[in-house]
């Protein structure tokens, strides 16, 4: 059971360089979240998805895109990398709004 | 503008003993409260969660105590095992919010 599947794992990226970390999940779940979490912090939402053709920013999301075309995948992508965006990334989802969310393992990603 | 704090980053205890987690939220909206255990190159797993119309909720070795009053919330693992060694995260959100606000962490490590 894959659950919350994210690539890549690791990424380093030079600065002004886009890329798009990927998120599926095959529990066939409504809700998805991008999270990130900076050293020593807690994680912070970036965007999320109610459900197909459905996305809204959440607490951070400057510098992202996101995109629902499917109820599986949520893609996030970074358009111009900047520094400050080095952080991990979790990727999760829920049944409902008020489900719990189940992470993926993350993407660590650093822009030099 | 931390909305949910977790004041220990770490722990220590001995196998067997009691593990007491503590979180402080300033924001009175919260009104669902959720633990999640994350271990290294893994995403959170969720543990336990507790609505704010009652004040304990219990499963297995894990209880969640919740002070209104004192916006206060507390994770209590009995009997602690090394296999709980992990950093636990505190979480709120209100009803109909999509946003899930977390704590810093508190690294707890049990001592075999």
């Amino acid at each position: 059971n894959a659950g919350v599947t994210q690539t890549p794992k690791f990424r380093i990226l030079k600065i002004g360089q886009s890329m798009t970390l990927q998120c599926t999940q095959d529990m066939n779940h409504n809700y998805m979240y991008w999270y990130r979490q900076d050293p020593g912090m807690g994680l912070k939402l970036i965007y999320y998805s109610v459900g197909a053709g459905i996305t809204d920013k959440g607490e951070v999301p400057n510098g992202y895109n996101v995109s629902r075309s499917t109820t599986e995948d949520f893609p996030l992508r970074l358009e111009l990398a900047a520094p400050s965006q080095t952080s991990v990334y979790f990727c999760a989802s829920s049944y409902s709004d008020m489900g719990a969310q189940h992470f993926g393992d993350g993407t660590r990603l650093s822009i030099l | 503008d931390q909305q949910v704090k977790q004041n220990s980053p770490s722990l220590s205890v001995q196998e067997g003993r009691i593990s007491i987690l503590n979180c402080d939220y300033t924001n009175s909206m919260f009104d669902y409260f959720l633990w999640y255990k994350k271990y290294p190159a893994e995403g959170p797993t969720f543990l336990i969660s507790i609505s704010s119309i009652k004040d304990k909720n219990e499963d297995g070795r894990f209880t969640v105590f919740l002070n209104k009053s004192a916006k206060h919330l507390s994770l209590h693992i009995v009997p602690s095992q090394p296999g709980d060694s992990a950093v636990y995260f505190c979480a709120a959100r209100e009803t109909g919010a999509n946003n899930l606000f977390f704590g810093t962490g508190t690294r707890l490590t049990v001592i075999p």
